[in-house]
């Protein structure tokens, strides 16, 4: 069974950088045809995607994060990870990782339990 | 950017009642579809994929349906493990949207 888990900060200072690591086990980062996304969930906002990266590392971003975030993955530990930079009070939010797939376009079928991010000066 | 409303904001029922759910997509996103049961403190689960697949293990008293702009989320016969806020989103391009949810409660 798939299973992903977001770790990292729950605390994070105005104007500094949010980064967040999603562990996958019983599976892997590699397969195709599959892809990983983070999302978030704010009261004010819903659910947002923020991005996605393939295995080959080709990225995919939010027009409106786009400017500030990076997504990138790491095969040999099973991994993937979000760097949000410039963060404001406006992303304060629930931080999922997710998998998508199988194929192009794709739904989110397998999803981490979340993760609590709260930035505050 | 391909907006996405669902409709009602909260729909309170009983258990046993058949319930819908309508969400609609500002454009065409043909059947490129998902529904998600979401519970608090939990992460969202897929049950309907391409507007009208069941997700395996989801129980079939949940159907899905429409195209193009409007779709459905159907519960036959709501059980009590059932209320809970429901959210569609469109993958009709890789600018993925989710609408705003819609909250189940209990009548």
């Amino acid at each position: 069974q798939l299973q992903l888990q977001e770790s990292g900060p729950g605390l994070v200072k105005t104007s500094e950088i949010l980064s967040l690591t999603c562990t996958v086990s019983g599976g892997s980062v590699s397969s195709s045809p599959y892809y990983w996304a983070w999302i978030r969930q704010s009261p004010g906002k819903g659910l947002q995607w923020i991005g996605t990266v393939e295995s080959s590392g080709t990225t995919y971003y939010s027009p409106s994060l786009k400017s500030r975030v990076t997504i990138s993955v790491d095969t040999s530990k099973n991994q993937f990870s979000l760097n949000l930079s410039s963060v404001t009070a406006a992303d304060t939010a629930v931080y999922f990782c997710a998998r998508g797939g199988p194929g192009f376009p794709f739904y989110f079928d397998y999803w981490g339990q979340g993760a609590l991010v709260t930035v505050s000066s | 950017d391909i907006q996405m409303t669902q409709s009602p904001p909260t729909l309170s029922a009983s258990v046993g009642d058949r319930v819908t759910i309508t969400c609609r997509a500002s454009q065409s996103i043909r059947s490129w579809l998902a529904w998600y049961q979401q519970k608090p403190g939990k992460a969202p689960k897929l049950l309907i994929y391409k507007a009208s697949s069941l997700q395996s293990g989801v129980p079939s008293r949940f159907s899905g349906s429409g195209s193009g702009t409007e779709f459905t989320l159907t519960i036959s016969s709501l059980q009590p493990d059932d209320f809970a806020t429901y959210y569609c989103q469109q993958y009709n391009n890789y600018l993925y949207s989710f609408g705003p949810g819609t909250k189940l409660e209990i009548k």
